[in-house]
């Protein structure tokens, strides 16, 4: 049993590259999310998928885009990757209102 | 001001003993709360939740809620050096798992 499986888990991209973050659950989970964690800000919400088909913005949705393209998976997109997105991303899942099950994460850079 | 506030430590415990997490919100409607542990490098782990005042204990952790006084708790006894992590706070204002707020963490170093 997998859980949450986030790739890639390390990224490098210049300034204007776009890139696709990909994640997928095995739990059967209605909802999933993104969040990004940076150093003295916490966990912050990117996005998020309440169920299969919605999709709506989170605390800092500026400069990304999700697809939410079946049940088990959710995908995040920068489309032009700005120095402010070097960060680490996680996906998430849960069911309710209870505790979210976090993937593995990816640490991107932005030079 | 932050709506989930933590120290952000660290706080450092010789192993065996009882290491007590704190943890306050602003949002006095608050539901339900969550405690996650993240080593560093990894991805946040939930270990507890709790829903209504009093304690809950699983194992060597006991979380605690006061609701009249914003207040939740993380205890762990018999405190081991893998338990060396930063704890998470999260409080849901409503009950929806999108409007999770998490705080920023407490580094908890146990010493042998």
């Amino acid at each position: 049993n997998a859980g949450v499986t986030q790739t890639p888990k390390f990224q490098v991209l210049k300034t204007g590259q776009s890139m696709t973050l990909q994640c997928a659950q095995d739990m059967n989970h209605n909802s999933m999310y993104w969040y990004r964690q940076d150093p003295g800000m916490g966990l912050r919400l990117i996005y998020y998928s309440a169920s299969e088909g919605t999709t709506d913005k989170g605390e800092v949705p500026n400069g990304y885009n999700v697809s939410r393209l079946n049940k088990r998976e959710f995908s995040l997109r920068l489309e032009s990757a700005a120095p402010s997105q070097t960060s680490v991303y996680f996906c998430a899942s849960s069911e309710g209102q209870g505790g979210l099950f976090f993937g593995s994460g990816t640490q991107l850079s932005v030079l | 001001q932050k709506e989930v506030e933590q120290n952000s430590g660290p706080l450092s415990v010789p192993e065996g003993a009882i290491a007590s997490l704190n943890c306050t919100y602003s949002d006095r409607g608050s539901q339900s709360f969550f405690w996650y542990r993240q080593y560093s490098g990894k991805s946040p782990e939930l270990i507890m939740s709790i829903y209504s005042n009093g304690d809950k204990e699983d194992g060597r952790f006991t979380a605690q809620l006061n609701k009249a006084s914003q207040y939740v708790s993380l205890l762990i006894r018999d405190s081991q050096p893998s338990d060396s992590a930063t704890y998470l706070c999260a409080v849901n204002p409503d009950g929806t798992a999108s409007k999770l707020t998490f705080g920023t963490g407490t580094r908890l170093q146990v010493m042998l």
